[in-house]
């Protein structure tokens, strides 16, 4: 079955860094553009970026264009997003989800905080 | 400010039906496919209608989207407790090149 398995969050300081990792099983990588999306605590989803199958294109939002970079590994089945001078404002939780159709995100991982504090 | 406009909340009573809308504009809804998703507290979002009004394998006929122009709705018949949650719409955005998604709606079931 489709499984998505996410690590990498946890607390860092303001300006700091992390790198997210989401392993995917029970589909082809490479058949599938991948999106990384957030929740920050209360609110609703914030869309941070997406990817081709061959990640060949590639779309920030706004808010973490120049700070963040998402990549892919297709034989590794892996997917990952470098968040780098990371501020307050980013604290969420990260989800890792797949493009099923026309940006139609079917299978989602559980989900990984970041929290960003002093 | 969400560039897809939901209400904050909706409700009613086991049994009955609802309907959640989600307005956009013609960089958006007007010229894309629209999504929905339910989102149980604590949990990730859950694909409930892609392309505007397909449904994914498992999801039942109780749940429908329709779009028209640049506005999309989500119906829900027969309402049921376990359909609490907060339900999200979600497009492409060609100007802005960006996935877009609407605040969410908050369904309560009475």
């Amino acid at each position: 079955q489709v499984q998505l398995a996410e690590s990498g969050g946890g607390l860092v300081q303001p300006g700091g860094s992390l790198r997210l990792s989401c392993v995917v099983s029970g589909f082809t990588l490479s058949d599938f553009y991948m999106t990384w999306v957030r929740q920050a605590p209360g609110k609703g989803l914030e869309w941070v970026s997406y990817i081709s199958s061959s990640g060949s294109t590639i779309y920030y939002a706004d808010s973490v264009k120049g700070r963040f970079t998402i990549s892919r590994d297709n034989a590794k089945n892996s997917l990952y997003l470098q968040m780098n001078s990371l501020r307050v404002e980013d604290t969420a939780v990260y989800y890792c989800a797949r493009d099923w159709a026309n940006v139609g995100f079917d299978y989602w991982d559980q989900g990984t905080l970041v929290t960003v504090s002093s | 400010q969400s560039v897809l406009t939901q209400p904050p909340s909706v409700s009613a009573a086991p049994g009955q039906k609802v309907t959640i809308s989600c307005s956009g504009s013609s960089s958006n809804i007007g010229n894309n496919y629209v999504s929905w998703y339910q989102q149980l507290p604590g949990t990730a979002p859950k694909l409930l209608i892609y392309d505007n009004n397909k449904r994914p394998s498992g999801i039942p006929d109780r749940f429908s989207g329709s779009k028209s122009g640049t506005s999309a709705t989500l119906g829900i018949t027969g309402l049921q407790t376990g359909d609490e949650a907060d339900y999200y719409c979600g497009t492409w955005d060609s100007s802005l090149r960006a996935v877009v998604f609407g605040g969410g709606t908050k369904l309560t079931v009475l």
